[in-house]
């Protein structure tokens, strides 16, 4: 079965500052791998998705996250924070079943951001 | 670009009355997948089709059912409402296994 893990539930940076968000998984095969946004009472929004090729991907509103299979991880990052990228961030990992490929989330990581 | 349409937005119902939510995917799409979010919790799958045949299941109460129909919307049954079941319900299509874009879910409020 696969898990995700994210070790920081909170996190807190300053406007202007650099971001890293930890995402581990485990999974027996190439995963599926992807991290969404939720804003308070939102839905969830895809930032970025990794399923092959290149392992550094870009995604919507200057983020990025690098693939790492020897270290089973897929950090995300963002050079320079705004105020709006305040939210909950998930990762999750997608087994597909043939016909569908189910997610599985990992507990999140809150961002809030100073000014 | 069309998103995954929920309804209703919000729901209040009282324990042991029966819920229906309703999803509309992206047009084109032909899998729905279903999501359950208890407050402060990650999302925790339910259940999923593929052309209108149910593809997985997860976590799903037997008090719950769900179908999708010809027009590949999908629409959730709950009955016998539980306080637990108060949460926030996803639906959430793709084109087969590819890329899950979410809806903005329902708040199931049971009292």
């Amino acid at each position: 079965a696969q898990s995700v893990t994210q070790p920081d539930i909170h996190i807190t940076v300053s406007e202007g500052a650099s971001l890293e968000l930890r995402c581990n998984y485990s999974y027996g095969a190439t995963p599926y791998l992807f991290w969404y946004v939720q804003s308070p009472g939102q839905g969830l929004q895809l930032l970025l998705k990794y399923f092959s090729g290149d392992t550094l991907v870009q995604g919507i509103k200057g983020f990025e996250a690098e693939f790492k299979r020897s270290q089973s991880s897929f950090n995300l990052r963002k050079p320079s924070v705004h105020w709006s990228d305040a939210a909950e961030y998930f990762c999750a990992v997608g087994a597909s079943t043939g016909t569908a490929s189910k997610l599985t989330f990992g507990t999140g990581t809150r961002l809030q951001v100073t000014l | 670009a069309a998103g995954v349409i929920q309804s209703p937005r919000h729901l209040i119902k009282e324990k042991r009355e029966t819920a229906t939510l309703k999803c509309y995917p992206i047009p084109r799409h032909d899998t729905v997948y279903w999501y359950q979010q208890g407050p402060g919790q990650d999302p925790q799958f339910l259940i999923s089709f593929y052309e209108k045949m149910q593809s997985d299941k997860g976590s799903i109460p037997d008090r719950f059912s769900a179908q999708q129909f010809s027009d590949y919307h999908s629409e959730l049954n709950m009955s016998s409402l539980e306080l637990g079941d108060s949460a926030l319900y996803f639906c959430a299509s793709s084109l087969f296994t590819d890329t899950q874009y979410f809806g903005p879910g329902t708040r199931l409020t049971v009292l």
